[in-house]
């Protein structure tokens, strides 16, 4: 059965303490690897899309990687505004749906 | 504002009756997803459509149905409302025919959430 599984749960981390984020997958025919942040009673806000094993990509803070069976999601100085709830998600399948881990909630203190 | 505006925000029903969510994807986009969000689940897929067509089905319920008109617009019905469908509902668009989905995402709106009493 595919899975997406995302750990820790919950996270604080103090601001400026850097850390990371994973997501584990077990599927078959991965044709994208996702990462979303959502904020409290907002929708899904888009982060990255990773296609390969070997991959990365960044914007700001954050750091995406992807392995052939995880990916990483590394928070560098994280600041009081990046605490929000970090999903992944996976495409497979003629449909393209997003198949979503349970995600992370990060809590930064100033 | 993310270009998916979804109807109402919020909706507070009676167990048993029926009500009707709507979404209007990004303009261009072809494909609307239909999810469900609530604390022990997740984020679950419902349903996709496509330029109007049915296009995959998740872990949609008997009582929920779908449709997506020609304007792109789609409703999410959801009848015999039972306390357990409380939650947060997402509608997404996209439009992978031009790859737009693996270079931008899905584009989700703010989310209806429904509460029922």
């Amino acid at each position: 059965e595919d899975q997406v599984t995302q750990s820790p749960e919950a996270l604080r981390l103090q601001e400026g303490e850097s850390s990371s984020l994973n997501c584990s997958y077990t599927v078959s025919g991965l044709r994208g690897l996702f990462w979303y942040r959502q904020d409290p009673g907002k929708g899904p806000e888009f982060l990255f899309t990773l296609y390969s094993a070997g991959e990365e990509k960044e914007k700001e803070r954050l750091k995406a990687t992807l392995t052939k069976k995880e990916s990483f999601l590394h928070i560098t100085a994280p600041k009081p505004e990046d605490s929000a709830t970090y999903l992944c998600a996976v495409t497979l399948g003629a449909g393209n749906m997003l198949t979503f881990g349970g995600g992370t909630r990060l809590m930064v203190k100033p | 504002d993310s270009g998916v505006t979804q109807t109402p925000k919020h909706l507070i029903t009676a167990t048993g009756q029926r009500v009707t969510l709507r979404c209007s994807p990004r303009s261009g986009d072809l494909s609307v997803y239909w999810y469900q969000q609530s604390l022990d689940q997740g984020l679950q897929f419902l349903i996709q459509y496509y330029n109007g067509e049915e296009r995959a089905k998740g872990n949609i319920l008997e009582r929920f149905s779908a449709q997506q008109f020609p304007d792109l617009h789609s409703e999410l019905n959801l009848s015999s409302l039972e306390l357990g469908d409380s939650a947060l509902y997402f509608c997404a668009s996209s439009d992978p025919g031009t790859g737009g989905a693996f270079s931008y995402g899905y584009t989700f709106g703010s989310g209806t959430r429904l509460t029922v009493v």
